[in-house]
């Protein structure tokens, strides 16, 4: 079975930039979580998808970040303009309807100069 | 809400020797899960045990079990015989199963094990 695909690996931009994450989850999985993990910290929920529609985006920095799952399956996480305390992992993960176990992708290191 | 408190930044052990680290967590829910996830520098997240807070029994998976204590909330992880490879962060997580459940996490625990 495949895993969560999760591309780039690695990205750095500078400043007021944009950037956009993507996101494959495992086939048949309803639920979707992109995190933020900064260093040193643990991951903090950005928001949930269920299927196509959002269930919790109650921590997500509205102003800059966006978040769409077209046809709930595949999802793009953005930031626009990017903030020097952007910088972290962003983390996607996946789980059957309702959960609970949650399956990770290898995360984007997203770094903001 | 819920919160999840770890409150050991970094444990170090010797290989073959036994590591328990310390999670708390704060709810008023009845129905939920505990995790415990290994995260190494690759960055991915692995599941290593979970527990069902309806079950008494602690759960066990290989050489990590769980010591759970449902009145005080604390759900701690034991790892017996530590090997090189179990050096990595750890992170405990609680799952409510409210209407459409949430994973929240700890801030984390750095396991380092020394030959």
């Amino acid at each position: 079975e495949a895993g969560v695909a999760q591309s780039p690996r690695y990205k750095i931009i500078e400043k007021r930039q944009s950037v956009a994450f993507w996101c494959n989850p495992i086939s048949g999985h309803a639920t979707l979580y992109w995190y933020q993990q900064i260093l040193g910290q643990g991951p903090k929920l950005l928001i949930q998808f269920q299927n196509n529609g959002v269930v919790d985006d109650s921590q997500l920095p509205k102003d800059r970040f966006s978040a769409e799952r077209l046809k709930g399956v595949d999802s793009t996480l953005k930031i626009q303009p990017a903030k020097l305390e952007d910088s972290a992992v962003y983390l996607c993960a996946s789980s059957p309807f309702a959960g609970p176990e949650a399956f990770f992708g290898q995360g984007t290191r997203l770094t903001v100069v | 809400a819920q919160t999840v408190t770890q409150s050991q930044p970094e444990m170090s052990v010797q290989e073959a020797e036994t590591v328990t680290l310390s999670c708390t967590y704060d709810t008023s829910e009845n129905n939920y899960y505990l995790f415990w996830y290994k995260q190494p520098p690759s960055r991915q997240m692995i599941l290593v045990i979970r527990q069902e807070a309806y079950k008494q029994q602690n759960a066990t998976e290989n050489r990590f079990s769980v010591n759970f204590q449902k009145a005080a909330k604390s759900f701690s992880l034991k790892i017996s015989d530590s090997q090189l490879g179990d050096t990595a962060m750890y992170f405990c997580a609680f799952f409510v199963t409210d209407s459409w459940g949430k994973l929240q996490f700890g801030a984390g625990t750095q396991v380092v094990v020394t030959p």
